[in-house]
């Protein structure tokens, strides 16, 4: 069954400090794509990546950057120098390819709290 | 280019009644999915409709149904409410391209009294 853990529940750092989120995937599927939201107070889900299962390289943006590793089911999430305006909830999903339809399967989320 | 919109904002509803929940998808897309996120937690799958069509389902009672217009637009309809509906419900959309990304709009929140 498909699956996503983030493991990390909350976590605190102070400004201009590095910080990596993990995600862990379970799936039967060998095509299938891996997705970031960030969820600041507001509520609304914001889009940062998307990565399919045929492309393991990492990708960097700005300060983000993204480590998939199909060996260990991992696509965690770095942040460089991490500011205030990056406190959030972060979620990681998954979409399998072979379904009807492209739903996306949450994990619980990791709450990013940065202080100045 | 206007975003996913959602309406009403936030809704206060009391247990056994019923909610309609809108969504206009963003410009150019067909696809409008329905997710349900509760407190401290990530969202969860209702429905994703397709050509007016419900394509694929997630675990949810038949208490919660929908309807996708022929604008794209799109209904989520909750019946025989209960306390454990009150969540943040957000609408997402895309296009039929097989995974292209889902942008999600602001969310309704409702509150079962």
């Amino acid at each position: 069954a498909q699956k996503v853990t983030q493991a990390q529940t909350e976590i605190s750092v102070v400004e201009k400090e590095d910080v990596t989120l993990d995600c862990v995937y379970e799936t039967r599927d060998t095509t299938y794509y891996l997705f970031w939201y960030k969820q600041p107070p507001s509520g609304e889900l914001v889009f940062l990546i998307r990565r399919n299962s045929f492309d393991e390289q990492n990708e960097i943006s700005g300060r983000y950057s993204w480590n998939f590793q199909k060996s260990t089911s991992s696509f965690n999430f770095t942040i460089t120098a991490s500011q205030v305006v990056d406190s959030a909830v972060y979620f990681c999903a998954l979409s399998e390819a072979n379904q009807a339809g492209t739903a996306l399967i949450f994990g619980k989320g990791t709450t990013l709290s940065v202080s100045s | 280019d206007a975003g996913v919109t959602q309406s009403p904002t936030h809704l206060i509803k009391t247990r056994g009644q019923q909610v309609t929940l809108r969504c206009s998808p963003k410009s150019g897309h067909d696809t409008v999915s329905w997710y349900q996120q509760a407190l401290g937690q990530g969202p969860q799958f209702i429905f994703q409709y397709y050509e007016e069509e419900e394509r694929q389902r997630g675990n949810f009672p038949d208490r919660f149904s929908g309807h996708q217009f022929p604008n794209y637009s799109s209904e989520l309809n909750v019946n025989a409410l209960l306390l454990g509906d009150s969540a943040l419900y957000l609408c997402a959309s895309s296009l039929d391209e097989r995974l292209e990304t889902q942008y999600f709009g602001p969310g309704t929140r409702l509150l079962v009294l």
